[in-house]
């Protein structure tokens, strides 16, 4: 059975930084890319940044502006979100996501259950 | 402004067929497989289709389809268990990015 576990959510100050991981099992981890999308309440779903299986291509969205970094370690399974100058907008659930394929560009097939990210004083 | 445009609400009584809509362009759904994911208010989404293959475990009732820019979703005999939001989201190839509808909401009278 896929499975995907998010940790690392809670509370933190604006400007401040968090990270956030997903541990994987179930599958093939090499194999596939990653996704974190995330939700703000009230409001939709949001593409945050994508991995590719190797690890060497990865995309973000234009909206964070260098902000967020992602990154996987195949060896352990998990995938890993560096969350920067965080603002109060940022506070969503952050969901790790695999993809059907390996390079990014193909559909979310699985979801984990998501994490909590409060950006607050 | 997403890059790909869904109906805000959409709805229908119990065994009904809706279909949901999810426009983009050459550079996303006319090029790449879209997924389809459900959403309640309570959970994670769902993967509910990709492309026009349905994922292990959701109902047949459920399809997909892709005509040029724009692709569908399929509900047929509508249940109160698919009472939710639907989002939309493929790849873009000129945004490298992968791009979300804004979600449609499924209302079952």
């Amino acid at each position: 059975e896929v499975q995907l576990v998010e940790s690392g959510g809670g509370l933190v100050k604006p400007g401040g930084s968090l990270e956030v991981s997903c541990i994987a099992s179930g599958f093939t981890f090499e194999t596939y890319s990653l996704n974190w999308v995330r939700q703000v309440a009230g409001k939709g779903l949001e593409w945050v940044a994508s991995i590719s299986s190797s690890g060497r291509a990865i995309y973000y969205s234009d909206s964070l502006k260098g902000r967020f970094i992602v990154s996987r370690d195949n060896a352990k399974k998990s995938v890993s979100l560096q969350m920067n100058s965080l603002r109060a907008e940022d506070t969503a659930v952050y969901y790790c996501a695999r993809d059907l394929c390996s390079g990014g560009n193909c559909p979310i097939d699985y979801w984990g259950q998501g994490t909590l990210v409060t950006v607050s004083s | 402004q997403s890059a790909l445009t869904q109906e805000v609400s959409v709805s229908g009584t119990v065994g009904q067929k809706v279909i949901l809509s999810c426009s983009g362009s050459g550079t996303n759904v006319a090029n790449y497989a879209v997924g389809w994911y459900q959403k309640t208010s309570q959970g994670a989404p769902k993967t509910v289709m990709y492309g026009s293959q349905l994922p292990s475990g959701i109902p047949d009732r459920f399809s997909g389809s892709k005509s040029g820019t724009t692709a569908s979703l399929t509900i047929s005999g509508l249940q109160p268990d698919d009472e939710a939001i639907y989002y939309c989201s493929t790849w873009d190839s000129r945004l490298k990015a992968k791009v979300f509808g804004g979600g449609t909401k499924v209302t079952v009278l």
